[in-house]
């Protein structure tokens, strides 16, 4: 079956930039999708399409995907910014859509 | 505003059967496909199932294929999850989200989410 893989923890103090990576074999012909869960709430998409932010979203969040790896970038991360990351995508059969294990961001 | 309400989570023993149903609001139900992604205690997503806007398509996880069916009734907003044959490893808080397309196209994703119900197997 597909996976994702992310690393289990990123680092930073707030201001810093954090980059959360996500690497998968199909992510060159498929889109990432990123998003982000606190702490007993609902995930919420921060990324779309690879690169794209939804509406509402801080200009601070932008993303790539290059390669096997899509990344996350969190320009002068916040406190409030920290949160479990989730990439999202699509498997090369078509049908299996998959998330990764997951990023915990700590920003102190 | 998009709001999606879970409900029907609860105890149930392995082997059981269990009902969510999801109510939408905020969107015209219709025009969009949903899906069901699932969340066990401490640990990450996994997309469960996904329906198109007309219900003519689904499609699900390897892990619940022939044991969950996703269905919607579009008169009453609604999106429903039948869950048979239940085992220990179901056990996760069920998000119930909208999909930013009435199909289910190669890349669909998830655009808003419900809170989550619980569901927990267990004799």
């Amino acid at each position: 079956s597909y996976e994702l893989t992310q690393p289990p923890s990123v680092s930073v103090s707030p201001g810093q930039t954090a980059r959360i990576t996500c690497s998968g074999d199909a992510l060159p012909k498929k889109y990432a999708y990123w998003y982000q869960q606190k702490s007993g709430q609902a995930p919420v998409l921060v990324i779309y399409e690879d690169s794209k932010r939804p509406s509402g979203i801080p200009e601070r969040f932008s993303a790539s995907n290059s390669g096997t790896m899509a990344t996350l970038t969190i320009s002068g991360a916040q406190v409030e910014d920290e949160a479990d990351y989730y990439c999202y995508s699509t498997g090369s059969s078509g049908n299996q859509r998959v998330f990764g294990g997951g990023t915990k961001l700590t920003v102190l | 505003e998009v709001r999606l309400v879970e409900s029907g989570g609860g105890l149930v023993q392995p082997g059981g059967p269990l009902t969510l149903s999801c109510t939408a609001s905020g969107f015209t139900f219709s025009g969009y496909a949903m899906g069901w992604i699932r969340q066990a205690p401490g640990k990450g997503l996994e997309w469960v199932s996904a329906i198109s806007g007309s219900g003519g398509s689904a499609f699900y996880a390897d892990s619940v294929k022939g044991r969950f069916t996703i269905s919607r009734v579009n008169s009453k907003d609604t999106l429903y999850m039948q869950m048979n044959s239940l085992r220990a490893e179901d056990t996760a808080l069920y998000y119930c989200a909208k999909i930013s397309s009435v199909s289910l196209l190669s890349s669909f994703y998830f655009d808003f989410w419900g809170r989550g119900t619980l569901v927990t197997v267990s004799s």
